[in-house]
């Protein structure tokens, strides 16, 4: 049973352009999610976090929106840039248990100039 | 430093042997984790060390071992593994902070293969 889906497995965005990954979870009991971004070769690089007490979060060109009421979080990236490219991860936890992050599968950026 | 290393990168063991793969930051976290990285899967976690002590075991087989030498240090022995077992994997860190523990920094990972 997947709690956390990214049904989109890819994603390809224009140079310059908004990308934006989705993430659906089913676990209520989350309140903090977390966006990673991995490169082949390398372990997930931590991104940008939100609190359920909270709807958006902001952090340079990057900002992640929540809607608890959807179990639908989002990551928007403006603007996209080659760089970019990359496997990124949504994953969830309940705030007093931080330890287990579960993981969705995963969305694969591509930029392209 | 805000780097988690990860050694060996690669690994070809057969299902008799006995290896261990380690892990080690310099970060001051005193909450470190394994995780298991299938392909085209996301990571799964095996197990959680917090203060040095085993605090998670996500019902992981008992032919992998884990091992908390110290704050810095965490080492994964294998043995007797089958080609299932096959995977990245990953090793984190983090700060334990007031109400649980915060982003969790990850190493590049070890590919193993189980022949």
């Amino acid at each position: 049973d997947q709690q956390v889906k990214q049904n989109s497995p890819s994603l390809s965005v224009q140079e310059g352009r908004i990308s934006i990954l989705n993430c659906d979870y089913t676990n209520s009991m989350f309140d903090y999610f977390l966006w990673y971004k991995k490169y082949p070769a390398e372990g997930p690089t931590f991104l940008i976090s939100i609190s359920s007490i909270k709807d958006k979060n902001e952090d340079g060109r990057f900002t992640v929106f929540l809607n608890k009421s959807a179990k639908h979080l989002s990551l928007h990236i403006v603007p996209s840039q080659p760089g970019d490219s990359a496997v990124y991860f949504c994953a969830a936890s309940r705030a007093y248990n931080t330890d287990k992050l579960i993981f969705g599968t995963g969305t694969r950026l591509q930029v392209f100039p | 430093d805000t780097e988690v290393t990860q050694t060996p990168k690669h690994l070809v063991m057969g299902m008799t042997n006995k290896k261990s793969l380690k892990c080690e930051q310099h970060m001051g976290h005193r909450a470190m984790y394994w995780y298991k990285q299938k392909a085209k899967k996301p990571p799964e976690l095996m197990f959680v060390y917090s203060y040095e002590k085993l605090s998670i075991n996500e019902s992981v087989p008992s032919r992998f071992s884990p091992e908390c030498p110290n704050s810095s240090l965490l080492n994964l022995h294998l043995h007797a593994l089958q080609p299932e077992d096959s995977a990245l994997y990953l090793c984190a860190s983090s700060q334990v902070i007031a109400g649980g523990l915060g982003e969790q920094f990850f190493g590049p990972g070890t590919r193993l293969t189980v022949l």
